[in-house]
């Protein structure tokens, strides 16, 4: 089946610097990529998206690339903060409805 | 506050027992959905309601029984459920009301049922 792999699981940086999550993913009719933050006791909710028809968006620390053609997109995190702390979920597209998840990495922002 | 509410926030209980769990989405969506997110596990689709028709059922046990009367709101029926059930229920809505194609409405996540089976 349709599938989206996360790297790393865990990830941790010095506040300051930048930390960069990969996802790739296997359907090639997905055209929409969100990303997720989740903090512990809450739902996962959304900080960055993107469309298959841009390369690249980013909002203000937080940037998101997409390589349609290697089927690969990021997530760019800048001048992190303790508060960036979180489980990050990138998701791809697949059907109607439906995204498939990746597994999440851990990021871990040491003051 | 993303506009998708749940409750209870917590519920423990016995195999035997039966329980429903509650979401409710303030944002005027026409999809909703329920996933189980387990440790270590991508999130997991379970069902997704569109203008209150279930259109897609992701091979889920009979034990669950999704019930959606409104667009607003999504029940979850739990009937003699079993230990590996314990996990962290989302709910979600997006916009959606497309028949075909490919989703790429944006789906806000409730905060979520942490829900433990004894």
């Amino acid at each position: 089946g349709e599938n989206v792999e996360q790297h790393p699981s865990t990830l941790s940086v010095q506040e300051g610097d930048s930390a960069v999550i990969k996802c790739t993913y296997s359907d090639s009719a997905s055209n929409y990529f969100p990303w997720y933050k989740q903090e512990l006791g809450k739902g996962p909710q959304l900080i960055i998206d993107i469309r298959s028809n841009v390369g690249e968006k980013k909002d203000q620390r937080i940037a998101v690339t997409l390589n349609k053609t290697a089927k690969h997109f990021s997530l760019h995190i800048t001048e992190t903060q303790p508060e960036d702390s979180a489980v990050y979920f990138c998701a791809g597209t697949s059907g109607t409805y439906k995204y498939i998840f990746g597994t999440g990495t851990r990021l871990k922002v040491l003051a | 506050e993303t506009g998708v509410t749940q409750t209870p926030r917590h519920l423990v209980m016995g195999m035997t027992n039966k329980k429903s769990l509650k979401c409710e989405q303030h944002l005027g969506h026409n999809a909703m959905y329920w996933y189980k997110q387990s440790a270590k596990k991508p999130l997991e689709l379970m069902f997704v309601y569109n203008f209150k028709e279930q259109t897609e059922n992701n091979s889920v046990p009979s034990r669950f029984s999704p019930e959606c009367p409104n667009s607003s709101h999504l029940f979850l029926h739990l009937h003699t459920l079993q230990p590996e059930d314990s996990a962290l229920y989302l709910c979600a809505s997006s916009q959606e009301g497309m028949t075909s194609g490919l989703s790429t409405d944006t789906q806000y996540f409730g905060p979520g049922t942490r829900l433990t089976v004894l």
